[in-house]
């Protein structure tokens, strides 16, 4: 089993749609949950970052992790065509700097 | 400005001709790494350093060497390229090495690499 889980299957959607993604992982020593965003030819750069369970809200963004369910999920509200990207999770271990990705979810808003 | 540089961005090479993908960071950062994204695989360790001198293995070390003499630079080395290391790579730098709390890292812009 991997380590973290996450359908690659490319996603569209129509502008002002709600995005949701998600992640499943198996290792139950990750506290940190993150997950960033990847333009075309781009380094992935940090949209949301979480510790442990709960929600997190930056603007349109949301991240959700449930530690119980091993289950982490990010909501894009009023999704616009900038939102067009590869989104990937990203965790680790406390005092640790090694990340566990996940494939990445490619979205594409559509105007 | 705060940044992860990369060099060459784009490369095209030949099977067992040395090369060497160089990688800066002027955040003086302790932690980097290097990883590589292929299709269907997502993005993979190749190494890391948590300090100068301190290098280790990530998940897919074989075929690559790195060093870390300088904090700033942390170069990528290909002794003898082959066709399956054809992929994306980058380059990541994080401010701390055992840092608790919310550090992350953040990714230079990507070399893309064939080798024929």
């Amino acid at each position: 089993q991997k380590e973290v889980e996450q359908d690659p299957g490319p996603l569209s959607v129509p502008e002002g749609a709600i995005v949701s993604l998600n992640c499943t992982y198996s290792n139950s020593a990750f506290q940190y949950f993150m997950w960033y965003r990847q333009y075309s030819r781009k380094g992935p750069e940090l949209l949301m970052y979480t510790y442990s369970s709960g929600n997190k809200e930056d603007g349109r963004f949301t991240a959700q992790v449930d530690k119980s369910s091993k289950y982490i999920s990010l909501f894009i509200r009023d999704s616009q065509p900038s939102d067009s990207a590869t989104y990937l999770c990203a965790m680790r271990k406390g005092g640790n700097n090694r990340l566990a990705f996940g494939k990445g979810n490619q979205v594409v808003v559509i105007p | 400005e705060a940044q992860v540089t990369q060099n060459p961005r784009y490369l095209i090479t030949v099977t067992g001709k040395k090369l060497t993908v160089t990688c800066s960071q002027n955040m003086n950062h302790e932690y980097m790494s290097w990883y590589r994204q292929d299709p269907g695989l997502g993005l993979r360790q190749i190494y890391y350093s948590m300090n100068v001198e301190v290098t280790d293995k990530g998940d897919v070390p074989e075929g690559y060497k790195v060093s870390r003499k300088e904090k700033r630079n942390f170069p990528l080395i290909l002794e003898s390229p082959s066709p399956n290391q054809t992929s994306l790579y980058f380059c990541a730098s994080s401010p701390t090495q055992t840092s608790w709390w919310g550090d992350t890292q953040y990714f230079g812009p990507g070399t893309r690499l064939t080798v024929l």
